[in-house]
């Protein structure tokens, strides 16, 4: 079972609205990665972090790696209809350098 | 730029049926993940290749085996296929200097009647 407690496990917005996400553990992570899934397509990663605090943006998404290094932040501002997706946090599995683990996902459904 | 090549895209079977999933990764990845999505599931980790050997292995059933060839594409092969296998079958690559960062391709859709 998964070991990452993501939430919220969905969203209704307003076109334009800012949207926040978030990511946490029991376990130390040492990198956090967010992806986007459409529906029947591979998640395709957003965003990498790999040091604790480390905040990083890509165009209107900004990811933030926790100084407690248990937890991460997904905003994304100014949402448009092409965000829609489910976005997951994902993270190796405790001891290895193969498996990722995975949070159980936020969709995320703009209002028209 | 290339991606992440999976074939079939979709692939309908019989119960006890085989089929195998083939993933080709982007150029110069040498290591491969085979995950297993159910609807409305995370994608489950199931094993994972670097150099033509088995690097890693989650909670890939014993009906199932996989391999990577010299050229670095792998394929999954599954055999005596139940209901319940019927999921969404992606497989991902990295380069080998950044296990933790995987690119995932398509996926591949069975189901099994």
């Amino acid at each position: 079972g998964q070991q990452l407690n993501q939430s919220p496990q969905s969203m209704f917005i307003q076109e334009g609205e800012d949207v926040s996400m978030n990511c946490t553990s029991s376990s130390i992570f040492n990198t956090w990665l967010w992806y986007k899934q459409e529906p029947g397509e591979g998640p395709v990663l957003l965003i990498a972090l790999y040091k604790a605090g480390e905040l990083t943006s890509n165009g209107r998404l900004t990811a933030q790696f926790g100084i407690t290094r248990k937890d991460s932040f997904l905003n994304i501002s100014a949402s448009i209809p092409s965000d829609v997706g489910i976005y997951f946090c994902a993270g190796p599995f405790p001891g290895s350098n193969y498996q990722l683990i995975w949070g159980a996902g936020t969709k995320l459904i703009i209002k028209p | 730029a290339a991606g992440v090549i999976q074939s079939p895209r979709h692939l309908i079977k019989e119960k006890r049926e085989t089929a195998t999933l083939k993933c080709y990764p982007i150029p110069r990845h040498d290591t491969v993940y085979w995950y297993q999505q159910g609807p409305g599931q995370d994608p489950q980790f199931l094993i994972s290749f670097y150099e033509k050997m088995q690097s890693d292995k989650g909670s890939i059933p014993d009906r199932f085996s996989a391999q990577q060839f010299s050229d670095y594409h792998s394929e999954l092969n599954m055999s005596s296929l139940e209901l319940g296998d019927s999921a969404l079958y992606f497989c991902a690559s990295s380069p080998r200097q950044s296990t933790d960062t995987q690119y995932f391709g398509p996926g591949t859709r069975l189901t099994v009647l």
